[in-house]
């Protein structure tokens, strides 16, 4: 069954770092997201992104925050000097033109701002 | 009012248990409903969609009442395996895709 992938799932970085994401959508899918989930908390939407552009961000999703699809594959967010509120997991997810409400997660990366 | 409210859990069951998940949204333009699944340190996982005629999937049978805002989960004949958070998830927005989550109830079934 096709799956979300993400790297790393774990990060460790400093205060004020640069972090880069990465996620492998489902090949097919064209809708691609980033949530996060601030440990003990809901999922929380951040950004979303088709056709090559963002088409939608929350207020969490401030201009420290960045989405690129670099090539045909891969699906990055980066952060670009991360606090220690960013701390969270961030799941990237993907979905289809037939169905763009269901939604599938990958495993998720654990980022851990020191 | 949170835009997507759930029990608070978590709820304890013993195997063989039917349990019933309730969810409020506050949105009454919202379009699509879904209950996901979410295991500890997990990502959601989606368990199925809602529909307005209610539907069903095995042990699992969800509806939607639009009138009251109003969704709702029933798991019958409980697994060990059942046990997660439930997540009720709702798109808000007419003509986008972004999905809003509720914070989940746990469900924990006992031998």
């Amino acid at each position: 069954e096709p799956e979300v992938t993400q790297t790393p799932s774990h990060q460790v970085t400093q205060m004020g770092q640069e972090v880069i994401l990465r996620c492998v959508p489902i090949s097919n899918h064209l809708y691609f997201y980033w949530y996060r989930q601030i440990l003990g908390q809901k999922v929380e939407f951040l950004v979303s992104f088709y056709n090559n552009e963002i088409s939608e961000k929350s207020e969490i999703f401030d201009d420290q925050f960045s989405v690129e699809r670099p090539d045909g594959s891969n699906f990055t967010l980066k952060i670009r000097s991360t606090k220690l509120e960013d701390s969270a997991m961030y799941f990237c997810a993907s979905s289809d033109r037939v169905a763009p409400y269901e939604q599938y997660f990958g495993p998720g990366t654990r980022l851990t701002v020191t | 009012r949170k835009e997507v409210e759930q029990d608070p859990g978590p709820f304890n069951v013993p195997e063989g248990a039917t349990v019933a998940f309730n969810c409020t949204y506050s949105n009454s333009a919202s379009q699509s409903f879904f209950w996901y699944r979410q295991d500890c340190r997990k990502e959601p996982k989606l368990l199925m969609s809602v529909y307005s005629s209610g539907n069903e999937d095995g042990r699992f049978t969800a509806q939607l009442n639009r009138a009251s805002q109003y969704i709702s989960l029933l798991i019958r004949d409980s697994k060990l395996s059942d046990s997660a958070t439930y997540l009720c998830v709702v798109n808000t927005r007419w003509g986008y895709s972004t999905l809003t989550f509720g914070k989940g109830t746990m469900l924990l079934v006992s031998p």
